[in-house]
């Protein structure tokens, strides 16, 4: 069965770092999304993505987010200069359209420190 | 931002009995609700879904019931298996819109 996958399953930086995280969305899908998980929080969305531009994006998807789909597999979560807060449990997820089943990544936790 | 609520954090139950997880939003105009299911150290499964123009829909052991005039969803599981141990997340979206809003998750516990 296709599934999302992601890398790095765990990522440790310096705060003030720049990291990318990467994911590979099921290949017919069209929409691609980020979420993310603060410890012992719910789950947050960030953005999504479609026809290589953002669609949507919350409050929290600020100027130091981006997204990118640099090749027709690869969809990433770049964080230009990382704060302590950023530590989370980020997911990726694909829909085949608009409106469909959000199937989720494996996730990827990220620690600033 | 609380547009969706579980407000049970933890659930114990028996084997073979049946699970029953509560979800209530706030936003009139979601439509589209799912219900996901988290193991540790994993991302959110989709289980089952229902759009606003149902009130049940059924798939296996899992039913999701939709009381649009409550603004309330519920997942029953029947019967409960150990397996099926896992934080269970309700969320929503409306038309148009890929945001899907999270509530807080249900720690679903079934004991042997």
């Amino acid at each position: 069965e296709p599934e999302v996958t992601q890398t790095p399953s765990h990522q440790v930086t310096q705060m003030g770092q720049e990291v990318i995280l990467r994911c590979v969305p099921i290949s017919n899908h069209l929409y691609f999304y980020w979420y993310r998980q603060i410890l012992g929080q719910k789950v947050e969305f960030l953005v999504s993505f479609y026809n290589n531009e953002i669609s949507e994006k919350s409050e929290i998807f600020d100027d130091q987010f981006s997204v990118e789909r640099p090749d027709g597999s690869n969809f990433t979560l770049k964080i230009r200069s990382t704060k302590l807060e950023d530590s989370a449990m980020y997911f990726c997820a694909s829909s085949l359209a608009e409106q469909e089943t959000q199937y989720f990544g494996p996730g990827t936790r990220l620690l600033v420190l | 931002d609380q547009q969706v609520k579980q407000n049970s954090p933890s659930l114990s139950v028996q084997e073979g009995r049946i699970s029953i997880l509560n979800c209530d939003y706030t936003n009139s105009m979601f439509d589209y609700f799912l219900w996901y299911k988290k193991y540790p150290a994993e991302g959110p499964t989709f289980l089952i879904s229902i759009s606003s123009i149902k009130d049940k829909n059924e798939d296996g052991r899992f039913t999701v019931f939709l009381n649009k005039s409550a603004k309330h969803l519920s997942l029953h599981i029947v019967p409960s298996q150990p397996g099926d141990s896992a934080v269970y997340f309700c969320a929503a979206s409306q038309y148009n819109n890929n945001d899907m809003r999270f509530g807080a998750g249900t720690r679903l516990t079934v004991k042997p």
